[in-house]
């Protein structure tokens, strides 16, 4: 079945940037997605990319995407304390028909003044 | 706004005690989805309603039940909660695919807690 991993945990200091990785074993994946998680909120949906392409850049967050190694990265520029929550990496692929979503571990990002 | 609602936000039963919680959107997606997050892990799709079709995950324990009542609400039942299932429950909901949309839109989740 589909597996996504991701490093359970990133500490950074304010004003530099972020870097979050996943990889994922699915080669049919067609969109992987970026959420993030606030303590006892739920999914934000920070960014998504199309399998198709290898960057996508919006505002302080780029996505980089290499499919031949199944190897996705969320770098955040600028990082501020705001920022700290867990990211969740997720993909899905088309062909069932509905939305199906799968979720890596999750990577608690921790920012210090 | 339009978005995704979930009630209560916190909810507390008693082992054994049927339980239900309650999503509603505003944003007239077909498809509405039920997850269920434990606590530092990812979360897990229980199953997920296609209109009125209902589809269940195969790892989705009998316990678990859903109904649809119209296209803006879901309710998730469950029928003799056990301490495993205290975790953070989450509603999402999302276009079908023939609309091009390719986003799930989550509600804050309900907190569950079995005592």
């Amino acid at each position: 079945g589909e597996d996504v991993e991701q490093s359970l945990f990133l500490s950074v200091r304010e004003g530099d940037s972020s870097v979050i990785n996943c990889t994922y074993t699915d080669s049919s994946s067609t969109y992987l997605y970026w959420y993030k998680q606030e303590p006892g909120a739920g999914l934000q949906l920070l960014t998504y990319i199309f399998s198709n392409m290898d960057m996508k850049q919006d505002q302080r967050l780029t996505v980089l995407l290499n499919k031949k190694d199944k190897h996705l990265s969320l770098r955040i520029a600028d990082t501020q304390t705001g920022d700290s929550a867990i990211y969740f990496c997720a993909e899905t692929n088309m062909n069932t028909g509905f939305q199906k979503l799968v979720f890596g571990t999750g990577t608690r990002l921790l920012v210090s003044p | 706004d339009a978005m995704v609602i979930q009630n209560p936000r916190y909810q507390v039963t008693q082992f054994g005690k049927p339980v239900t919680l309650s999503c509603s959107q505003t944003l007239n997606h077909n498809v509405m989805y039920w997850y269920q997050q434990k606590s530092s892990q990812a979360p897990k799709l229980l199953f997920h309603y296609y209109d009125k079709d209902f589809n269940n995950e195969a790892d989705t324990p009998d316990n678990f039940q859903s109904r649809r009542p119209n296209t803006s609400f879901c309710f998730l039942d469950i029928r003799s909660p056990g301490l495993g299932d205290a975790a953070m429950y989450l509603c999402a909901t999302s276009r079908d695919l023939t609309s091009g949309e390719i986003v799930q839109f989550f509600g804050p989740g309900t907190r569950l807690t079995v005592l």
